[in-house]
């Protein structure tokens, strides 16, 4: 079956602790997106990558870092400055990264701080 | 500044009519999707709107009015498999991801 695999479904992190969240798609899509999900916030951008080995920031970059090695893998790693991680993540990706372009989503990645 | 407003909750009976309103304003403009997600789930794509006019999609219909920026979800005959979270999102021309709105919660009683 074709999707995105995002893993593990939950995670705790520690204090001053980086932790990697693991987005997979086998949809061979060209663009793959981060968000963050808060109780009533909606979704917002951290990054997003419409190329392998090209990514840009979204609206809250700061205290993430990602990669793109590879077209079916973007990794998310949330790094010790990020003081609030306690969020949903979703990863989602698309065929193109503009325009008509659906993006289908990943069932997301709960992060808690211990 | 970018932002979507939408209703924060709205509420509906089984078999009822509901319309979710979705005003936006962004530097730039291609089109407004619709997302579903049911509570602690991945959203799903439900519609997209580029031009002037009315998509329908089976119970499902979307408007959208560029010169209003705004947009509209329309659900008819409610069931309860319809309680879940809809979000807006533009779509804007300079090629970046999507703009989410922060959601509208249905709920759907008997």
């Amino acid at each position: 079956d074709g999707g995105i695999t995002q893993s593990p479904k939950y995670l705790f992190r520690k204090e001053g602790q980086n932790v990697t969240l693991s987005c997979e798609q086998n949809l061979n899509h060209d663009a793959m997106y981060w968000y963050r999900q808060d109780p009533g916030q909606g979704l917002r951008l951290i990054y997003y990558s419409q190329i392998v080995n090209d990514f840009q920031k979204g609206d809250i970059a700061e205290g993430y870092s990602v990669s793109r090695e590879k077209k079916e893998s973007f990794p998310l790693t949330v790094t010790s400055a990020q003081k609030n991680p306690t969020a949903f993540y979703l990863c989602a990706s698309s065929i193109v990264a503009y325009g008509e372009s659906i993006q289908y989503f990943g069932a997301g990645t709960r992060l808690s701080v211990l | 500044g970018q932002s979507l407003e939408q209703p924060s909750e709205v509420t509906a009976v089984e078999g009822a009519i509901v319309q979710i309103n979705c005003t936006y304003q962004t530097s730039g403009f291609y089109g407004l999707s619709w997302y579903q997600q049911h509570d602690g789930g991945a959203p799903t794509f439900l519609s997209y709107n580029a031009l002037d006019g009315l998509e329908e999609t089976g119970r499902f219909s979307s408007f959208l009015s560029r010169s209003d920026s705004y947009g509209y979800l329309l659900l008819q005959e409610l069931q309860m498999k319809d309680s879940a979270s809809y979000f807006c999102a533009v779509s804007n021309q300079a090629g970046t991801a999507l703009i989410f709105g922060k959601g509208t919660t249905l709920s759907v009683s008997s």
